[in-house]
């Protein structure tokens, strides 16, 4: 069974130009995830699709970033235009149905992006 | 959510028994206990859970006192390619998952 897949793998931008990442969830899985590490910083967790709906955004960092899943399947982060602190590694995650506890995520290798 | 508090880092030897413990006094009543492991260059990866008492699988062993207020994530015989970063985290409704630092551990031969 393919895992969580992302692309590109690392995208080097100018600071003001717009960067689209994919994610391509486990087949089945409605619940996907998008989390980002900045420099140093921890995993944040950024926001939550349940099939085509945001279920949470609360961690989206500003209105810079833009988040899609049309058709409830592959899911899209479009930042623009990209600052330098946006630098990172963004990662998606995927689960299956919420059973009641935490359900276990499974996680793509990340896309890391250098703004400069 | 619970905050938790675990070591910055840890070195083995290959071959022996780690032990990564986690402090979480606030712990919820209906928080779960979950640790991640996650190796350069990837993404973080699910390696057990649980509530109270022992839990045991192929990977790791978790243990949990009866106050819950700590875990502590046992790996046996660990080898050179356990070196990674290990993150306890708690909460229930685990959707956001709040990753903290984490643990680095190296295992060194």
């Amino acid at each position: 069974e393919a895992g969580v897949t992302q692309f590109p793998s690392h995208s080097v931008i100018e600071k003001g130009q717009t960067v689209t990442l994919r994610c391509d969830p486990i087949s089945g899985h409605d619940n996907l995830y998008w989390y980002r590490r900045v420099m140093g910083k921890e995993i944040k967790f950024l926001l939550h699709f349940v099939k085509e709906s945001k279920q949470d955004e609360s961690g989206m960092p500003n209105n810079r970033f833009l988040a899609e899943r049309t058709g409830g399947t592959y899911s899209t982060l479009k930042v623009q235009p990209a600052e330098l602190e946006d630098s990172g590694v963004y990662f998606c995650a995927s689960s299956q149905v919420w059973t009641g506890r935490n359900n276990e995520q499974f996680f793509g290798p990340g896309t890391r992006l250098t703004v400069l | 959510l619970a905050k938790t508090t675990q070591p910055i880092s840890m070195d083995s030897y290959e071959g022996q028994e780690v032990n990564i413990t986690c402090s979480h006094n606030n712990i919820a009543t209906n928080d779960y206990i979950t640790w991640y492991q996650q190796f350069p260059s990837q993404g973080p990866r699910f390696i057990i859970q649980g509530y109270k008492t022992k839990v045991t699988n192929e990977v790791a062993s978790l243990f949990i006192p009866a106050d819950r207020k700590s875990s502590t994530l046992s790996l046996p015989r660990v080898s050179l390619s356990d070196t990674a970063v290990y993150y306890c985290l708690v909460g229930y409704s685990g959707y956001a998952l709040n990753f903290g630092k984490g643990t680095s551990l190296l295992v060194t031969p």
